[in-house]
This record gives C-alpha cells, sequence and structure tokens, in this order.
C-alpha cells in the first residue's frame, strides 16, 4: 500500500524567507509524487510534479521540491516566500510499482506566511 | 491541462433528503474521479468513473449512498444519498489526461461546499 506524510499541521514563515513544506512517502515500487496547493474556497491546484529523471523539480509560482530516493522524501520549497502563498498544501503519491494505481494525498500542511 | 466546473458551489440541504453534484470538463477525459474533504481532513477518494463502464467505489463508499452517472466523456454526476450531517463535506471531481493508465497529474474542480442540518 502506498502512503504519504506530511509531519507538520502548521508552518509559519516571515515574507522574504526561505520555506521547507515536508513530504514523505512509502511505496513498492517507483513512485510518482506531486505537490497541489488549496486556497480558500478553491479546488487544488496542480504546482508540480516528479515522475523521473532530474530530483530537483521546478514548478509554478516559484516552488520547488527536491526529491531524495534515499530518504524517500519529496519536500516543497521556495527561496523567497510571499504573502500570498498562504495556502493549504498537499503531498500526493502514484505507486507505479503495483501498475494502475490512484493517487494518495498526505494530510495537508497549512503555511502561513506573515507580512 | 482542463478546466473543470462544478455545480452547485455550495448547498446547505436537510437530513434525509438527496443532491446531485454535476461536473463538466473542457475536453474529452478517459478517467474521472470523486473526492470527499471532511473538514480540516485530507482529501479521500471515493470512486473511479470511466465513461461506459461501472464506477469502482473505495473501501467504505457504496454505490446506493454515492450513485455516480458518466454519460459521456466530459460529464459525470455524483448524488449523495439520504443525507446526514456526517455528509458535509466538500466534494471534489478530478480528471485525468487522455492517457489511459499512465497518466500523470490530476485536475481538480473548484468542489461542491455541502453542509447537511
Amino acid at each position: 500500500a502506498q502512503s504519504v506524510a506530511q509531519p507538520e499541521d502548521q508552518v509559519n514563515v516571515a515574507e522574504g524567507n526561505p520555506l521547507t513544506v515536508k513530504c514523505t512517502y512509502s511505496v513498492s515500487g517507483n513512485p510518482y509524487l506531486f505537490w497541489y496547493v488549496q486556497y480558500p474556497n478553491r479546488g487544488l491546484q496542480f504546482l508540480l510534479k516528479y515522475i523521473t529523471g532530474d530530483n530537483l523539480v521546478k514548478g509554478s509560482y516559484g516552488f520547488e521540491a527536491e526529491f531524495n530516493k534515499s530518504q524517500t522524501s519529496f519536500h516543497l520549497k521556495k527561496p523567497s516566500a510571499l504573502v500570498s502563498d498562504s495556502a493549504l498544501y498537499f503531498c500526493a503519491v502514484r505507486d507505479l510499482g503495483s501498475g494502475y494505481s490512484t493517487l494518495t494525498f498526505g494530510k495537508g500542511t497549512m503555511l502561513l506566511v506573515s507580512p | 491541462s482542463a478546466v473543470i466546473s462544478q455545480k452547485p458551489s455550495r448547498d446547505i440541504c436537510q437530513r434525509g433528503t438527496s443532491l446531485t453534484i454535476q461536473c463538466q470538463v473542457d475536453s474529452q477525459v478517459t478517467m474521472m474521479f470523486w473526492y470527499r474533504q471532511q473538514p480540516g481532513q485530507s482529501l479521500t477518494l471515493i470512486a473511479t468513473a470511466n465513461q461506459g463502464s461501472e464506477a469502482t467505489y473505495e473501501s467504505g463508499f457504496v454505490i446506493d449512498k454515492f450513485p455516480i452517472s458518466r454519460p459521456n466523456l466530459t460529464f459525470s454526476t455524483l448524488t449523495v444519498s439520504n443525507m446526514s450531517p456526517e455528509d458535509s463535506s466538500i466534494y471534489l471531481c478530478s480528471v485525468a489526461p487522455n492517457m489511459g493508465t499512465n497518466y500523470n497529474e490530476q485536475f481538480f474542480g473548484p468542489g461542491t461546499r455541502l453542509t447537511v442540518l
């Protein structure tokens, strides 16, 4: 079975500082990894994905994520946070080792960026 | 990407009634999904709806409670039947680009916020 862990319910960072939102995963085969963002009263928006290749993935709005196979992690990062980045962030995984599989989401991390 | 719309965007319903949520996509997609997001919780997959076949329900969800229709490649409905306050959630429609089972990212609709009194 596949699973995703987001160990932090909330991350607080000051505007202009770097931010990291943590994600670890568990799969039996090779993972497809995703980050989504949810703004208040909105659906989920796709930020970025890791399928294969370069471990550093760049996505929308200046976000990036680093795939680390040995640590089974896929942390979301941004060099300089904006107040408008405040939202709920979800990490998700698909396990390609078991053929077709659905997307499993972490519980979400609320990011609060203070002015 | 795909543009997804849902109707209604929100509703307040009485216990024991049913609500049908519509999901419309601007392009043809093979795979559509319905998720539930309970207050303060993550997303839970209810079912996968492929056109031309019966929906596949996840553990804990049954067709009698959440009947799904998928009449064509751009549209689906989810009905929440015989509602109780525990059904109060955001219901999200999601699609995968037309790539069969080797799809990558999924795209999500804006959600339907349901409150059951």
